[in-house]
């Protein structure tokens, strides 16, 4: 995706609401789509991955869709707590012998309490 | 530690100065990637290393860069005559296998700001 430079698109939900966080990726071949998350001053942590043959992954408190119909990917978060407020990235795997990653824009996830 | 090392955490030097960033990745892991992530951007590549053998360095911007991995473990990203537009946080991460889910474990970056 584009890059927005310091002005992150942000998504603002109440504590205990469910958050969707859409991306869009670039490359019908990707093998991967992940899910990183990333706290002020660390580094990116790995969430959930999926692979391209399945549309649908589920992890704790954690869901993973692909349409690869229009290049969709979004990440849903059940139960939003304070400790999810982070940047989450989506990324591919465009080859899948390595974990040579293309990271897209970065979503801010602001949980209010 | 359990995780990815990275030194230092900070860097602040003078244009055209040389800088060396350490990785010490996670013991086991034979895979080992350096991305670059500037302010508000997500994280780019730049090399992976499967053993000692830097097996893809595509995304090393310039010849300025350079990174090696001797024994198969540290590595140490190398920059040459740095520029302002190199400030950046300079991450390194490490991975069990290559065969990749993309499943990466990352270290906390080192920040590099050139004045």
């Amino acid at each position: 995706g584009e890059s927005v430079g310091l002005h992150l698109p942000t998504l603002s939900v109440q504590e205990g609401d469910n958050s969707i966080i859409n991306c869009a990726y670039s490359n019908s071949a990707s093998d991967y789509f992940i899910w990183y998350k990333q706290e002020s001053g660390k580094g990116p942590q790995f969430i959930i991955d999926i692979r391209s043959n399945m549309d649908k992954r589920q992890g704790q408190r954690v869901t993973v869709l692909l349409n690869k119909t229009v290049k969709h990917l979004s990440l849903q978060i059940a139960a939003t707590q304070p400790g999810d407020s982070a940047v989450y990235f989506c990324a591919e795997n465009l080859d899948g012998a390595t974990n040579k990653l293309i990271f897209g824009t970065g979503t801010l996830l602001a949980v209010q309490p | 530690g359990a995780g990815v090392s990275q030194t230092p955490s900070n860097k602040v030097t003078e244009k055209g100065k040389y800088v060396e960033l350490r990785c010490d990745p996670i013991s086991g892991h034979t895979a080992l990637y350096w991305y670059r992530q500037s302010l508000g951007q997500g994280p780019e590549f730049l090399i992976y290393f499967q053993g000692t053998g830097a097996a893809d360095d595509s995304g090393l911007p310039n010849d300025r860069f350079f990174a090696v991995r001797p024994e198969g473990s540290v590595s140490t990203l190398k920059i040459q005559r740095t520029e302002r537009g190199d400030s950046a946080v300079y991450l390194c991460a490490s991975s069990l296998q290559t065969s990749g889910t993309g499943e990466l474990f990352f270290g906390e970056g080192s920040r590099l700001t050139v004045l």
